[in-house]
């Protein structure tokens, strides 16, 4: 989800439910791309990366998938908590001189999970 | 290991001034970055760093310097301080070698009034 201004999209979900949150990607040339998590007054925490290669990589209750076709990255996560909620930011980033990410990213615009107990 | 740290948290600053936030890891991570995060968006790169001695500028460096004499430090610094530079700032530090996984601090408000 993409936002305009300062509104956030926003995602409601039921405990126990599985979410899915989705992001629209611009750069064809980006090697990796990433998943954050950002809990209110905290700084971005990561989630799960997935290489550009690749069409699904999964975590610990995360799934991400990419769809290079259609320029389109998104996070699943199973049996959502109430430690879930946050703002969730996709990331991407370019291959480095070593062979791995160079380290800087370049974030989408985030989605905010809230999880209703 | 504290991982990286911010300080200040807090600032206000008059337009024109100008001051440097800080930023060390300790983690003995090569890349370093610094983000700025405005209400409802993400974080947009200002300046980044592959190692010390090396800097390069991001999305928005406009206003901001940043050197790194050293691996655990990256400090950036705001000359002239506009109200437009009001905003939450991150730190981040990465391990090259595979890894996206950044590490970030904890962020430092900015108000510029």
């Amino acid at each position: 989800g993409e936002s305009v201004g300062l509104h956030l999209p926003t995602l409601s979900v039921q405990e126990g439910d599985n979410s899915i949150i989705n992001c629209a990607y611009s750069n064809s040339a980006s090697d990796y791309f990433i998943w954050y998590k950002q809990e209110s007054g905290k700084g971005p925490q990561f989630i799960i990366d997935i290489r550009s290669n690749m069409d699904k990589r999964q975590g610990q209750r995360v799934t991400v998938l990419l769809n290079k076709t259609v320029k389109h990255l998104s996070l699943q996560i199973a049996a959502t908590q109430p430690g879930d909620s946050a703002v969730y930011f996709c990331a991407e980033s370019q291959e480095g001189g070593y062979g791995g990410s160079q380290g800087n990213l370049i974030f989408g615009k985030g989605t905010k999970l809230s999880v209703k107990p | 290991n504290a991982g990286v740290t911010q300080t200040p948290k807090f600032q206000v600053l008059k337009t024109g001034q100008s001051m440097t936030l800080q930023c060390a890891q300790d983690m003995n991570h090569e890349y370093m970055s610094w983000y700025r995060q405005d209400p409802g968006m993400g974080l947009r790169l200002i300046h980044y760093s592959v190692g010390a001695g090396i800097t390069d500028q991001g999305e928005v460096p406009n206003g901001y310097n940043v050197s790194r004499s050293t691996t655990e430090d990256f400090p950036l610094r705001l000359l002239s301080a506009a109200p437009s530079q009001t905003s939450v700032y991150f730190c981040a530090s990465t391990r090259p070698g595979g890894l996206t996984e950044a590490f970030f601090g904890q962020g430092t408000r900015l108000t510029v009034v």
